[in-house]
């Protein structure tokens, strides 16, 4: 398996514009998880989604976040409109149910960088 | 879900010197994962660790759990400097499949 895949891995854009970030969860798994990383707040979860549902959109900063996961191999995230604090790496993240196993299996981010 | 607090922020070490860093917790746990993020990097993960074990290895890792202090240390030995990263502890309770992070130990290791 690719492992779990973000694109694009690069985003420089102007305040205001939209973004839309994407991510490809590894195949066969039921959990996935979107974080956003910063030096001052380090790693935050934003959201996850289990069988495509939201469980959890507590960490969604603001309404300019959203994200969506129509199938089981796709979702994104987009933030509308862009502002300069949104700056940071995101990172996607899939897991499988099994047992008690909760392990995480890390995208490799998206630099965002909001001008 | 809960939080780990990895101590120290930052460690230092030469090459071959084995590096230690420390987890500690508030809630009983489930299990309890480490990873570590190379600059740049996603995180992946290193090693779990269930409550009712209080000790495992892998490779050149070895993980304790203490449950009565809510604390879990992670050795590494014979460092070498592709171990320099950032590793985060991840403490899980019973049905959590969220996990947070704290902001991790910093270890560097110098040729």
């Amino acid at each position: 398996d690719a492992g779990v895949i973000q694109s694009p891995r690069h985003e420089v854009t102007e305040m205001g514009q939209e973004v839309t970030l994407r991510c490809k969860p590894i195949s066969g798994h039921d959990y996935l998880f979107w974080y956003r990383q910063t030096m001052m707040r380090g790693l935050e979860l934003l959201i996850y989604f289990n069988n495509n549902v939201p469980i959890d959109d507590s960490g969604m900063p603001e309404d300019r976040f959203s994200a969506k996961m129509p199938n089981a191999s796709f979702s994104t995230l987009k933030i509308q409109p862009s502002e300069p604090r949104d700056s940071a790496v995101y990172f996607c993240a899939s897991s499988l149910r099994q047992s008690s196993y909760n392990e995480q299996f890390f995208g490799p981010g998206t630099r965002l960088t909001v001008l | 879900s809960q939080q780990g607090e990895e101590d120290p922020q930052a460690l230092s070490i030469q090459e071959g010197e084995n590096a230690t860093m420390n987890c500690s917790y508030k809630t009983s746990i489930n299990n309890l994962q480490w990873y570590r993020q190379n600059s740049g990097r996603g995180l992946v993960h290193l090693i779990l660790i269930r409550s009712n074990e209080r000790e495992k290895h892998s490779g050149r890792l070895r993980v304790t759990l203490d449950t009565s202090k809510k604390s879990s240390s992670l050795l590494i030995t014979a460092s070498r400097a592709a171990d320099t990263a950032s590793y985060f502890c991840a403490p899980s309770g019973a049905g959590s499949y969220q996990l947070t992070f704290g902001k991790g130990t910093k270890l560097s290791v110098i040729p």
